[in-house]
């Protein structure tokens, strides 16, 4: 069974500073991953997916996550954050030819100034 | 395009009450949606696959008889959640694919339910 974790619960940094938020998954099969991001009391919004071809995704809001096979990792990233970034991050995978996504625990990634 | 709506947005109810909670695709007809829970400051989890004109799949755990979904169009799916309690109060999220994608969700706004 797939799995997603999350190594961070929370992420504190400094406005204009580069994060990186990091994402880990279990899978047998090919796999589909995303990174949505959930500001308060809202739904998710997609951020940048995976599903073939370079390794590196480039997303909205200047993000964007690079996938590893070998150390099932997908990482995301952004060199220079804004308050507005101040949000919850999820990872997620499908595993290929299935819709369902498995999320993992989430990061709360808060901005200071 | 690819718009998914809820309604309501919010909503409190008594204990024992049953509370429908509609998932509507604006824009494209979706024969799978998919239904989350999130509790405060944790994940989504899965509830069940609504499936257009046959029953939904529900999830490891997740009780059929109390969490009633209708998937009896291409673009609306409702959750029910029948004799409502406490423990029930949660941000209840749908999602559906376009059918031009392989996969990647739209998800609704999500739905806040307050059971007193």
């Amino acid at each position: 069974a797939q799995s997603v974790t999350q190594l961070d619960s929370q992420v504190p940094v400094f406005e204009e500073a580069p994060v990186e938020l990091r994402c880990n998954y279990s899978s047998s099969v090919s796999v589909y991953l995303f990174w949505y991001v959930q500001y308060p009391n809202q739904g998710l919004q997609l951020l940048l997916k995976y599903l073939s071809g370079s390794t590196l995704v480039k997303g909205i809001n200047g993000f964007e996550a690079e996938f590893n096979k070998s150390q099932t990792s997908f990482h995301l990233r952004k060199p220079s954050v804004h308050i507005s970034d101040t949000a919850e991050y999820f990872c997620a995978v499908s595993e290929g030819g299935a819709q369902k996504l498995v999320f993992g625990q989430g990061t709360r990634l808060t901005i200071n100034p | 395009g690819a718009v998914v709506s809820q309604h309501p947005s919010r909503v409190i109810c008594k204990s024992g009450t049953s509370v429908k909670i509609e998932c509507r695709s604006l824009d494209f007809q979706a024969t799978t949606m998919f239904w989350y829970r999130q509790f405060p400051k944790q994940s989504l989890m899965l509830m069940a696959t609504s499936n257009e004109g046959s029953k939904a799949t529900y999830e490891q755990g997740v009780e059929k008889d109390k969490f009633l979904i209708n998937h009896a169009s291409l673009t609306l799916s409702t959750l029910t959640v029948t004799s409502a309690h406490p423990e029930d109060s949660s941000f209840y999220i749908c999602s559906a694919t376009p059918p031009t994608r392989v996969t990647g969700e739209e998800f609704g706004p999500g739905t806040r339910l307050l059971v007193l």
